[in-house]
């Protein structure tokens, strides 16, 4: 989607490394949320944020929304090859009233090399 | 756990045939969604409905239609299929955050 960028598109870490994958809006983001994909299947939901300066962990993951509610990033701590897959953001940025205003980034490819 | 299941994982249809994608969520969930996803593109919405027959067109809703006669269960119909339908269909359900089926992986010849 034009409304988010999502960078970058693919990331390539041996296991036990950090990495961080990005999310950015031009507008306001209302709702942060962030999701995992294996390949071919459907997506499994992670975090979701709301408040400008939020910060969630679970297990090695940890998202932040920023203050200005424009961007979020999406850190791992030691990488496993259980953490490969598709990570995705979608945001609701409030396009319009009374439509569907859940917009998602093109997805970030992690492999995680052994 | 909210459970959203789509009835096939993978499908092979021929161009011009009428095609159903059946999608139920087992939540009384009012808002159910239709996604296609393709490389490059990301998620790109087709329609969305929020209570049952209500619908709402997507962002890509040509060559699509739906159907929610149910509140648990919500179809995408491809009239007339065609090759640049070729894609991953996610159903997902409620908003906030979003529940996602597994996906079909639709191809047509």
């Amino acid at each position: 989607s034009q409304e988010l960028e999502q960078s970058p598109q693919s990331l390539i870490v041996q296991e036990g490394k950090n990495l961080t994958i990005n999310c950015t809006s031009s507008k306001t983001l209302y709702g942060l949320y962030w999701y995992k994909q294996k390949y071919g299947e459907g997506l499994i939901f992670l975090m979701m944020l709301q408040k400008g300066g939020e910060e969630k962990s679970h297990e090695k993951i940890t998202a932040k929304l920023d203050e200005k509610k424009q961007q979020s990033s999406l850190h791992i701590t030691a990488s496993q090859p259980s953490h490969a897959g598709i990570y995705l953001c979608g945001a609701d940025i409030r396009r319009k009233a009374g439509a569907n205003n859940l917009f998602f980034g093109t997805g970030t490819r992690l492999t995680v090399i052994p | 756990d909210v459970k959203v299941t789509q009835s096939s994982r993978y499908l092979v249809k021929r161009t011009g045939e009428k095609v159903f994608l059946e999608c139920v969520q087992d939540m009384d969930h009012e808002n159910m969604f239709w996604y296609r996803q393709d490389p490059g593109l990301g998620l790109r919405l087709i329609y969305f409905s929020y209570d049952v027959k209500m619908k709402e067109k997507g962002d890509i809703p040509e060559g699509y239609s739906v159907s929610r006669e149910k509140k648990e269960r919500f179809s995408l119909i491809l009239e007339s299929a065609s090759t640049n339908q070729t894609s991953m269909y996610l159903c997902a359900s409620k908003a906030s955050p979003l529940h996602f089926g597994n996906g079909t992986r639709l191809t047509v010849t």
